[in-house]
């Protein structure tokens, strides 16, 4: 089955570091990738998406390139702030109800 | 725009008791989800509705699980009788359509089986 594969967290940062989450999938067809992220008290939010190879997802200075021949997307941002400090989700969606499948997420916390 | 609304945000019951949550989705949305998120975990599909039927319900412990969501706009999701597993935020998403692959989630209601 698909499945999704996330770094372990907890990540703490300073702010203006650069910051890459990896986040590796395997499924069975050509899915679509995203990044979810979660600020504390509130709920999922989409922060980004790739439907196909060679895609790049952007959105809030962030971005992730879908890398079919690694099976990656691995989420960046150049320079964090501490508004940041949330909780990411990497997933997929195939097939013809578009489930969603979920990583298990990573804590990202920016120091001032 | 309103977002999801979820209630309660807070629950917390003894072992072998019932509980039931809400979901109210976006006006105009016609794909209701709800998750299990068990702490430390991603978040795991247990029914998806497109308007008021069915589309997956794989992964819904039926046997103590069940939700319904009647003329096609807010949902219920109830669990009877509730075990310590069960501990978990259940959080409820909608989108616009089956294919529109942008799901908007509510806050959550937080269970606590003690």
């Amino acid at each position: 089955g698909n499945s999704v594969t996330q770094m372990e967290g907890p990540v703490t940062l300073s702010e203006e570091a650069f910051l890459t989450i990896n986040c590796t999938y395997t499924a069975t067809g050509y899915p679509s990738l995203f990044w979810y992220v979660q600020y504390p008290g509130e709920g999922l939010q989409l922060l980004l998406k790739a439907t196909k190879a060679d895609d790049k997802g952007s959105n809030k200075g962030f971005e992730a390139t879908y890398r079919k021949e690694t099976t990656s997307f691995h989420l960046e941002k150049g320079s964090v702030q501490v508004s940041d400090s949330a909780v990411y989700f990497c997933a997929l969606s195939e097939g013809s109800n578009y489930k969603l499948t979920f990583g298990k997420g990573t804590l990202l916390t920016v120091n001032p | 725009e309103a977002g999801v609304a979820q209630s309660p945000r807070y629950k917390i019951i003894e072992k072998r008791q019932s509980v039931a949550f809400w979901c109210n989705p976006i006006s105009g949305h016609a794909t209701l989800y709800w998750y299990q998120q068990i702490l430390g975990q991603g978040p795991k599909l247990l029914i998806q509705f497109q308007n008021n039927g069915v589309v997956d319900d794989s992964q819904l412990p039926k046997d103590r699980f069940s939700a319904e969501r009647l003329k096609g706009v807010d949902s219920t999701l109830k669990i009877q009788p509730a075990k310590l597993e069960d501990s978990a935020v259940y959080l409820c998403a909608s989108s616009l359509s089956r294919a529109n692959e942008k799901l908007f989630f509510g806050s959550g209601t937080q269970l606590s089986v003690l």
